[in-house]
């Protein structure tokens, strides 16, 4: 169980164009997300809290106009960067907060982006 | 500040040999303790979680132990596999609210045949 997928796995796209990340619960309700990047050789780094019905929280230093996150479900969480640029290739991962005994966040696969 | 070292930044190993990684932190409140296993290019995937009673975890060949007194645990892996070669990064988790995670650097190990 506490099964968390995300799609696409990998995209490449050009300078300018916008990509959405899906990220969903599978077997079990999430009413908090969370969106995370990790660089090569770098651990996560905590981007934005998606609630599910309401705006989602930013991190300092993360522009909320270029990452677009929708929390409009309780197993889906979408996160779109926009007018993306190489300097935004990364590896994108979500995460569902749980909230059983362990109140554990389980995390997806991730997402490779890789903008040209 | 909340921050989570660990120690070493990477280590390499021979197959079947034993190995301890390193984590201190400076988290407070404290609500637990997680070690994720992350392969390249994967999501981490949790391997042990402590809360603040608990002094040692086991998961199969993994062991975990936490010194709440010091702020200091470790992850010891015992007879190394080829497939543990991973990032192992230490996750210590803020009590209150939405539970925020603070995480590690990461510790990248190597198991060479």
């Amino acid at each position: 169980g506490a099964v968390v997928s995300q799609h696409p796995s990998w995209v490449i796209c050009k300078s300018g164009t916008s990509v959405k990340i899906e990220c969903r619960s599978l077997d079990f309700q999430a009413t908090t997300m969370f969106w995370y990047r990790q660089f090569p050789k770098q651990s996560l780094m905590l981007m934005a809290t998606s609630n599910e019905g309401s705006k989602a929280t930013y991190e300092q230093g993360v522009e909320k106009d270029k990452f677009l996150i929708n929390h409009a479900s309780l197993t889906l969480s979408t996160l779109t960067v926009t007018s993306a640029h190489p300097e935004d290739s990364s590896f994108y991962i979500c995460s569902a907060r749980w909230q059983g005994a362990a109140d554990t966040q389980y995390f997806g696969p991730g997402t490779r982006l890789t903008v040209l | 500040k909340n921050q989570v070292e660990q120690s070493p930044q990477s280590l390499i190993i021979l197959e079947g040999k034993n190995c301890t990684l390193q984590c201190n932190y400076t988290v407070s409140p404290f609500s637990n303790l997680r070690w994720y296993k992350q392969d390249t290019g994967r999501g981490p995937v949790s391997l042990t979680i402590m809360t603040f009673s608990e002094n040692t975890k086991s998961n199969g060949r993994y062991t975990a132990t936490l010194d709440a007194d010091t702020k200091q645990s470790s992850l010891h892996i015992t007879a190394s596999q080829l497939s543990d070669s991973a990032s192992y990064i230490c996750v210590v988790i803020v009590s209150g609210g939405y539970n925020k995670l603070i995480f590690g650097a990461g510790t990248r190990l190597a198991v060479h045949p």
